[in-house]
C-alpha cells in the first residue's frame, strides 16, 4: 500500500451542492495530482500542485479547484456538482523536481454519487 | 491536446494462456506508465519506460516502448488467475511540465481458472 490517504471514501452529494475532497501525500512527495476515473474509464487528469502553486491543468472547467498546504496535503473543491461529476477521484503523489518524471504513488479514492 | 488509445478494451483468457495490450499515442511521448487497477481499487505503478525501442521484463511482464517513441505494449507470458484487472498506459507528452499523465481507456482482463 502506498501512503497517500483520501477522505472521505464514499460521499453521496445533491446536484447543485458543493464538495471538498481531502488527500494526505506519501512523505518526502511534494507534488500532487488529482484525476477524475469514470466507471469503465481511465483517469483523467484535473490538475497538479507542486508546492502549493497550480503546476498545470487539464479540460476541466473553473468550478474544479484545489489547494496545496505547507505539509502538501491537498483538496479538491466541485462547486455547483452536476450528475455527470459521479466519479472515483483518485490523487496521485510523486517526488517530482527538475523536470524529472517519477511514478504517481495513488491513493484509494473518493467515491463520489452526484444525485 | 495529446491522445492515448488502448487495444483491445477486453480480454478474456484461460489461465495459461499469454495476454498482450496494445497501447498508441497521438503525439511523440517523452516517456511512458505502465499502472494495473484490480476490480475495486486504484491504479498501482508497475513500469516507467523511457527510452526509444526499450524492452524492460518483470518476471512475467515484458513491456516495450516503440522506436518513434508513439506506441508501447505489455506482454502477460501464461497468465495466472492474480493478473485478473485493468492495465492501464499512460504518457507523459514533451509539451507538458510534472508528472502529468495522460492515461488510455485500459485493458480489463479476465482470466478463467
Amino acid at each position: 500500500e502506498t501512503g497517500v490517504t483520501q477522505s472521505p471514501t464514499h460521499l453521496i452529494k445533491t446536484r447543485g451542492q458543493q464538495v471538498t475532497l481531502r488527500c494526505s501525500s506519501q512523505s518526502g512527495h511534494n507534488t500532487v495530482s488529482w484525476y477524475q476515473q469514470a466507471l469503465g474509464q481511465g483517469p483523467q487528469f484535473i490538475f497538479q500542485y507542486y508546492r502549493e502553486e497550480e503546476n498545470g491543468r487539464g479540460n476541466f472547467p473553473p468550478r474544479f479547484s484545489g489547494l496545496q498546504f505547507p505539509n502538501y496535503s491537498s483538496e479538491l473543491n466541485v462547486n455547483a456538482l452536476e450528475l455527470d461529476d459521479s466519479a472515483l477521484y483518485l490523487c496521485a503523489s510523486s517526488p517530482d523536481g527538475g523536470g524529472v518524471i517519477y511514478e504517481q504513488y495513488f491513493g484509494p479514492g473518493t467515491r463520489l454519487t452526484v444525485t | 491536446g495529446q491522445q492515448v488509445m488502448q487495444i483491445p478494451q477486453y480480454q478474456h483468457v484461460q489461465e495459461g494462456e499469454d495476454f498482450t495490450t496494445y497501447c498508441n499515442s497521438s503525439t511523440t511521448l517523452s516517456n511512458i506508465q505502465w499502472y494495473k487497477q484490480r476490480p475495486g481499487g486504484h491504479p498501482v505503478f508497475l513500469i516507467q519506460l523511457v527510452k526509444s525501442g526499450e524492452v524492460k521484463k518483470q518476471k512475467r511482464l515484458t513491456f516495450q516502448f516503440g522506436e518513434a517513441k508513439k506506441n508501447s505494449s505489455l506482454h502477460i507470458t501464461a497468465t495466472q488467475t492474480t493478473d485478473v484487472g485493468t492495465y492501464f498506459c499512460a504518457g507523459t507528452g514533451w509539451e507538458t511540465s510534472g508528472s502529468r499523465l495522460t492515461f488510455g481507456e485500459g485493458t480489463q482482463l479476465t482470466v478463467n481458472p
